[in-house]
């Protein structure tokens, strides 16, 4: 199993342009998220999908857009890129919550974005 | 008062040295909780649960003190490889899916 897999690994962006990270998982887990990772600021959720055909915000979602059309897949869109949406991406996955028990998340090997 | 805070650190430490991290939570309703490891420049990757009673894996220990709303982590015989950023993690809230990660607490093991 491949478990949890991220496309690209790097990309610079120039302000203004758009992109997709890609997000894919064998495991068969419920739920996916987004996150990035900044110097000094820890982990954020940006957005999260407890299904398929299901998304919603986390903690600092705008300038970003999910899709999650495949259960395995999970999409992360930047529309049009700013600087201060240079950051590592990670993406996670887990199974769902069971009767109070939260599940650990699996990570992705990351995506460094810069946008200059 | 910070969901998850953690001592940045850095600790530095000699091989075979015992060190240990401390972590503080603030819902009192969380129920779930995990030591991550990651290492420069990865990705995150679970280290251990951390249950009630306290557990062992190995060199490691962890510990859950819900009281005082703290979780421990306890590494024996720190090895080279230890050297990483330890993550403490707690569900956002109870019977939540979402995990609220802390900044992390940077190890260097010294040779």
């Amino acid at each position: 199993n491949a478990g949890v897999t991220q496309t690209p690994k790097f990309r610079v962006l120039k302000t203004g342009q758009s992109m997709t990270l890609l997000c894919a998982q064998d495991m068969n887990h419920e739920y996916m998220y987004w996150y990035r990772q900044d110097p000094g600021m820890g982990l954020r959720l940006i957005h999260y999908s407890v299904g398929e055909g299901t998304t919603a915000k986390g903690e600092v979602p705008d300038g970003y857009n999910v899709s999650r059309l495949k259960k395995q897949n999970f999409l992360l869109g930047l529309e049009s890129a700013a600087p201060s949406q240079t950051s590592v991406y990670f993406c996670a996955s887990s199974f769902s919550s069971d009767r109070g028990q939260t599940y650990e998340q699996y990570f992705g090997p990351g995506t460094r974005l810069t946008v200059t | 008062r910070k969901e998850v805070e953690q001592d940045p650190g850095p600790f530095n430490v000699p091989e075979g040295a015992t060190v240990a991290f401390n972590c503080t939570y603030s819902n009192s309703a969380s129920q779930s909780f995990f030591w991550y490891r990651q290492d420069c420049r990865k990705e995150p990757k679970l280290l251990m649960s951390v249950y009630s009673s306290g557990n062992e894996d190995g060199r490691f220990t962890a510990q859950l003190n819900r009281a005082s709303q703290y979780i421990s982590l306890l590494i024996r015989d720190s090895k080279l490889s230890d050297s990483a950023t330890y993550l403490c993690v707690v569900n956002t809230q109870a019977g939540s899916y979402q995990l609220t990660f802390g900044k992390g607490t940077k190890l260097s093991v010294i040779p």
